[in-house]
């Protein structure tokens, strides 16, 4: 069975440009998760979402915005991108929010701003 | 505010010795422990998972001991191979509604043939 797959998986902009990044879940899972990392650091929470609903938001700017489609893949959307904007983000699938269940990660989308 | 702390950046262990692996938390309220393994240019992997009303868990090679009145968790690997060179990630959730992961800095584990 395929992971969790994302694209692209490198990219680069340039500040004030918008960038979208894409994220299909294992099959069967309903709940998607979004993070960043920086370098030196862990992953840090941006925004998970159930059945189509936000179900958490983590300490980022509103630039930062995600939504799910109903076959329960996902986007992140970052607009007016700034210089600490670059990490890698990765994109986390679990069968449903909660209930003691690991989220699985795919390998990211790394995401430089020139 | 770090919530969840992983103290020693790297180790290094002789292959077929035990690496064990730290992380503390100031969160009382997390209930779901996890250990993530990340290799260069790929995503975490999950490897172990404890909850809150546990004090141990093991899957082959791997246990993960939780002490919650030191709010302290360890990760055992036995014996350690060279292919367990790699980034380890502790993380953390509460059932609060968001499950969202809270993750600690790493530890960079070499291990030597």
């Amino acid at each position: 069975d395929a992971g969790v797959t994302q694209s692209p998986t490198h990219l680069i902009k340039t500040r004030g440009q918008h960038v979208t990044l894409r994220c299909s879940p294992i099959s069967g899972h309903k709940s998607v998760s979004w993070y960043q990392q920086v370098l030196g650091q862990g992953p840090q929470f941006i925004f998970q979402y159930y059945e189509k609903e936000e179900r958490g938001r983590g300490n980022f700017p509103d630039r930062f915005s995600a939504r799910q489609f109903p076959n329960y893949s996902s986007e992140l959307n970052v607009n007016a991108l700034l210089l600490g904007d670059s990490a890698l983000y990765l994109c986390a699938s679990s069968y449903q929010t909660g209930g003691y269940q690991p989220q699985h990660f795919g390998d990211g989308t790394r995401l430089s701003i020139l | 505010d770090q919530q969840v702390k992983q103290n020693s950046p790297s180790l290094s262990v002789q292959e077929g010795r035990i690496s064990i692996l730290n992380c503390d938390y100031t969160n009382s309220m997390f209930d779901y422990f996890l250990w993530y393994k990340k290799y260069p240019a790929e995503g975490p992997t999950f490897l172990i998972s404890i909850s809150s009303i546990k004090d141990k868990n093991e899957d082959g090679r791997f246990t993960v001991f939780l002490n919650k009145s030191a709010k302290h968790l360890s990760l055992h690997i036995v014996p350690s191979q060279p292919g367990d060179s790699a980034v380890y990630f502790c993380a953390a959730s509460a059932d609060s509604g968001t499950y969202k992961y809270i993750f600690g800095t790493g530890t960079r584990l070499k291990v030597l043939a």
